[in-house]
Order: structure tokens, then sequence, then C-alpha cells
């Protein structure tokens, strides 16, 4: 079955501490994103990946960093300088560019991460 | 700026009755607009979208929503609601070749038996 997961689904980190979470979608999409979801709040956007090897920052970017060396991987990092980092992650896929009109813009979600700062 | 509202927070509806989720969105040309939901501690799942075409559009679960450029609002209903609803649905535009999306902040659905 074609999906997106995300690994692991809780993750523990004492302060200080980097940790990187895990997305790997094979539905072959070229574009990829990160999210942060905090109560009351919806998703508001980490970093986004249109195509391998690019990235963009979105509108909470500081303290956290992305890469996307293959079109299936879109890890993300959570560095000490992320101030509040106790959060639900979400990962999420488009097909981008390069496909039909219709399918151009819908994103389809993994089951996301729970990072607890202790 | 874009933006997208929802102004219900929580919403609590009996079992059986109709239900109306509000959307509003802040935005110069019509964007994509969807709406999806979430249980609590999962992804979140496509219930329907809008492109252009037919401004009632029907998605899945027997949910459907209506685009009206004239109050910017995607309004998502349901003649009678069921207690597996009972979760939270958020609002999203997405801008044509451009691929972002913008959420709005979600309205909770508790379903009474």
């Amino acid at each position: 079955d074609g999906g997106i997961t995300q690994s692991p689904k809780y993750l523990f980190r004492k302060e200080g501490q980097n940790v990187t979470l895990s997305c790997e979608q094979n539905l072959n999409h070229d574009a990829m994103y990160w999210y942060r979801q905090d109560p009351g709040q919806g998703l508001r956007l980490i970093y986004y990946s249109q195509i391998v090897n690019d990235f963009q920052k979105g509108d909470i970017a500081e303290g956290y960093s992305v890469s996307r060396e293959k079109k299936e991987s879109f890890p993300l990092t959570v560095t000490s300088a992320q101030k509040n980092p106790t959060a639900f992650y979400l990962c999420a896929s488009s097909p981008g560019q390069g496909n039909s009109r219709y399918s151009y813009n819908e994103q389809f979600f993994g089951p996301g991460t729970r990072l607890t700062v202790l | 700026a874009q933006s997208v509202t929802q102004p219900d927070i929580h919403i609590t509806v009996s079992e059986g009755a109709s239900l109306e989720l509000r959307c509003n969105y802040s935005y110069g040309a019509t964007p994509y607009l969807f709406w999806y939901v979430q249980s609590p501690g999962q992804g979140l799942q496509l219930l329907l979208k809008y492109f252009s075409g037919d401004t009632l559009v029907q998605g899945i679960k027997g949910f459907e929503a209506e685009f009206k450029r004239s109050q910017s609002s995607f309004n998502l209903r349901k003649p009678s609601v069921h207690w597996s609803d009972a979760a939270e649905y958020f609002c999203a535009v997405g801008l044509y070749n451009f691929n972002k999306f913008y959420f709005g902040s979600g309205t909770k659905l508790n379903v009474k038996p």
C-alpha cells in the first residue's frame, strides 16, 4: 500500500539534545512538508521541499533543520535551539508540479510523531 | 496575507442531528479549498476538496461543502451526524501554482448520544 510513514510515534527528548523525526513516502510525490500542531493553533508550516535537494523555510523554521537527499525521505531535526519543541509533528506530501491540476495541491498526511521534552 | 478562519472552536451536536462547520478565507483569487478530519493522535484525512466547477462538493463519510464566493466561505455540512464523526475538523486553503497550504485552527466536534 502507498502511503506516508512517520517514526517514531512517540519521542522523548532531554533539554539540550537534538532529535530527528523520520518521514518516508512511497507515493512518488515530489513535494514534502513538515507541520507542527499545538492545541488550538491548527497546523503551522515548518519546512517544505518541492524537489530533491531543495527546501524552503515555512512560517516557524527557527530551531529546526531538514534535508531532502532522496525523493522518498524528508527527515526533520529538532535542535536544542528550538525553545518549546513539545508538540505533535505531522509530515505530508503532495504530487507537486508535473501532475494533473486536480491532484496538484492535495496533501496526504502521515500519522504524526508526538515529541515531548523532559 | 492569506488566512483561514474557523470561528467555532468546539461544537456539540446530538447524534442524528445536522451539522454545519464554518470556514472563511481571505485571499484575492479563488483558492483551492479543502476539509480534513483528524481523530485524536492521528494524522489528517481528506474529506473533500474544491477546485472549480460545481460549488457544492461531495466528500467521504456523507459530508458535503458549499463554496460561496461572495462570502469567501466553504462550510462543511452533514445531514445526520454519527457518533463516529466526533473528531477535529480543519479547513485549508491551497494556492494555485504555489505549493503551500494555510490551515484554520480547527473545530472540535463532540457528538452526544
